[in-house]
C-alpha cells in the first residue's frame, strides 16, 4: 500500500462553484480525518468517520460543507457555493484504531478565485 | 487550543545536531508526546512519539523531561531535506475518543548549507 492519496491535488474554480474532493485513505485504516491549513497555519479539524459514520465536525465546517464515506473506504468532501475563504490546502488523514499515528495525505490545494 | 507551546523558527547547520523545544506544562498521566513535520507542498508525517521514557527510531530522538512538562525532538545530524515546519502534539490512545490532531503553529526549521 502507498499509502493515503487525494484527489485532485489541486484545484482552481470561480466563487460561487461546487467543487469535490477525493481521500483514498491507507486499506485496513478505520478512521478517516478531514483538516484545513491555511498559509502559515497548522492544520485545523474539520470532521472525521469511524468507518462509514461521521462521528465529529467542527464549527469550522458550515453547511455548505458535507463529507461522506460510503461505505467506510473512500471518503469525498464537498463544498458548496465556494468562497474566497475556502482557498487552503484540504488534507485528509487516515488511521488504525487504536493506534495512535495518523497517516496524511499529500492534500489538495483549493483556490477560489 | 493547541497544549503545546513552541518556538516559531529555529535555524541550524546543515550536518550538526537540532534540539527543538516543546513546552506542554498542562500535560495529563494519558497524553502521548508526538511530534509530526511537514515539508514543503506535503501533509505532515509522523516524526516519533513516547510516554514518558526517551526514544529512537531512525529518523530522531525524543527526550521527555522527567516531569513530563517538556520535551525535545533531537535531529542527530540534520540535513537540508530536514527542512520543515515540526508539530509537538499531545495525544491521548483513548479508545472511541474522537482523538482528533489539535495542531499549532509548530516551529520553522530552517537549514543552512
Amino acid at each position: 500500500d502507498t499509502g493515503v492519496s487525494q484527489d485532485p491535488r489541486h484545484k482552481i474554480t470561480k466563487r460561487g462553484q461546487n467543487v469535490t474532493f477525493r481521500c483514498d485513505p491507507i486499506s485496513e485504516h478505520n478512521r478517516l480525518y478531514w483538516y484545513r491549513q491555511t498559509l502559515g497555519q497548522g492544520p485545523e479539524f474539520l470532521t472525521y468517520f469511524q468507518n462509514e459514520a461521521q462521528l465529529e465536525k467542527s464549527r469550522l465546517l458550515s453547511d455548505r460543507f458535507s463529507a461522506e464515506r460510503p461505505k467506510g473506504s473512500f471518503s469525498t468532501l464537498e463544498i458548496q457555493r465556494t468562497e474566497q475563504g475556502d482557498s487552503a490546502m484540504y488534507l485528509c488523514a487516515s488511521e488504525r484504531t487504536p493506534t495512535d499515528t495518523q497517516y496524511f495525505g499529500p492534500g489538495t490545494r483549493l483556490t477560489v478565485l | 487550543d493547541a497544549k503545546t507551546t513552541q518556538p516559531n523558527s529555529m535555524e541550524s547547520n546543515e550536518e550538526e545536531p537540532v534540539h527543538l523545544p516543546c513546552n506542554h506544562s498542562t500535560i495529563s498521566g494519558t497524553d502521548y508526546i508526538h511530534w509530526y513535520r511537514q515539508l514543503p507542498s506535503q501533509g505532515p508525517e509522523y516524526v516519533i512519539h513516547g510516554l514518558t521514557s526517551n526514544v529512537n527510531n531512525r529518523m530522531a530522538s525524543l527526550a521527555i523531561a522527567e516531569d513530563r512538562k517538556s520535551s525535545t525532538l533531537i535531529l542527530h545530524r540534520a540535513t537540508l531535506r530536514d527542512a520543515a515546519v515540526y508539530y509537538c502534539i499531545l495525544r491521548d490512545p483513548m479508545v472511541n475518543r474522537d482523538d482528533k490532531i489539535i495542531f499549532g503553529k509548530g516551529t520553522r526549521l530552517h537549514i543552512l548549507p
